[in-house]
């Protein structure tokens, strides 16, 4: 398997303007997860998804951010307007329930985002 | 609600010897805790993880951990450290399953440094 799939790598974008990140999870996985990770604030859950559907997404900083996932494979996080204050590297993880429990997380290599 | 520390920003050892990095929980129930590592510009990868049983728990790359419910611990461990396990970990504790939620919290990361 190909791991939890990320793009772009590297993102660097003006401010005001809107970023979409992309990500395609391990095959057969049921959970999906955006984190965001900065210095000063580490690493932040921004919001996971259960079989396509969003379950919490109480870490989702403003309205700025929204994120989708429109099927099992595929799913996009989107900042607009994007501000300076949103450069970071967004992870997206995923994980696969067995045996009633939602164990470990993969992640993806992240998004390395720069707002100027 | 649940919450993790780490105690040590930064942990130094020389190659060859023990190596401990501590972690700390406040989970209400039984504790799902995890030990995840991230190499520079990479994504976070799993290391174990504690469910239920031993309470010493091996995972990949020699790396062990142990859970101590009394001290609410679960500090990481190996016996020689490899100037090659220089990077950032990150221990995390995840809902309890009969709380109906998936959330995993973690720590700030303890970057580990062996020396050659």
């Amino acid at each position: 398997d190909a791991g939890v799939i990320q793009s772009p790598r590297h993102e660097v974008t003006e401010m005001g303007q809107e970023v979409t990140l992309r990500c395609k999870p391990i095959s057969g996985h049921d959970y999906l997860f955006w984190y965001r990770q900065t210095m000063m604030r580490g690493l932040e859950l921004l919001i996971y998804f259960n079989n396509n559907v969003p379950i919490d997404d109480s870490g989702m900083p403003e309205d700025r951010f929204s994120a989708k996932m429109p099927n099992a494979s595929f799913s996009t996080l989107k900042i607009q307007p994007s501000e300076p204050r949103d450069s970071a590297v967004y992870f997206c993880a995923s994980s696969l329930t067995q045996a009633g429990r939602t164990d470990t997380q993969y992640f993806g290599p992240g998004t390395r985002l720069t707002v100027l | 609600a649940q919450s993790v520390a780490q105690p040590e920003d930064q942990v130094n050892v020389a190659e060859g010897n023990p190596l401990t990095v501590k972690c700390t929980y406040s989970v209400s129930g039984n504790p799902y805790l995890f030990w995840y590592v991230q190499y520079p510009n990479r994504g976070l990868q799993f290391l174990l993880k504690y469910i239920t049983g031993d309470n010493l728990v091996k995972g990949s790359y020699g790396f062990e951990a142990e859970f101590n419910k009394s001290q609410t611990s679960f500090h990481l461990k190996k016996p020689s450290a490899l100037v090659s396990d220089s990077a950032l970990y990150f221990c995390a504790v995840r809902d309890p399953p009969n709380t109906g939620g998936f959330k995993t919290i973690f720590g700030a990361g303890t970057r580990l440094f062996v020396k050659a």
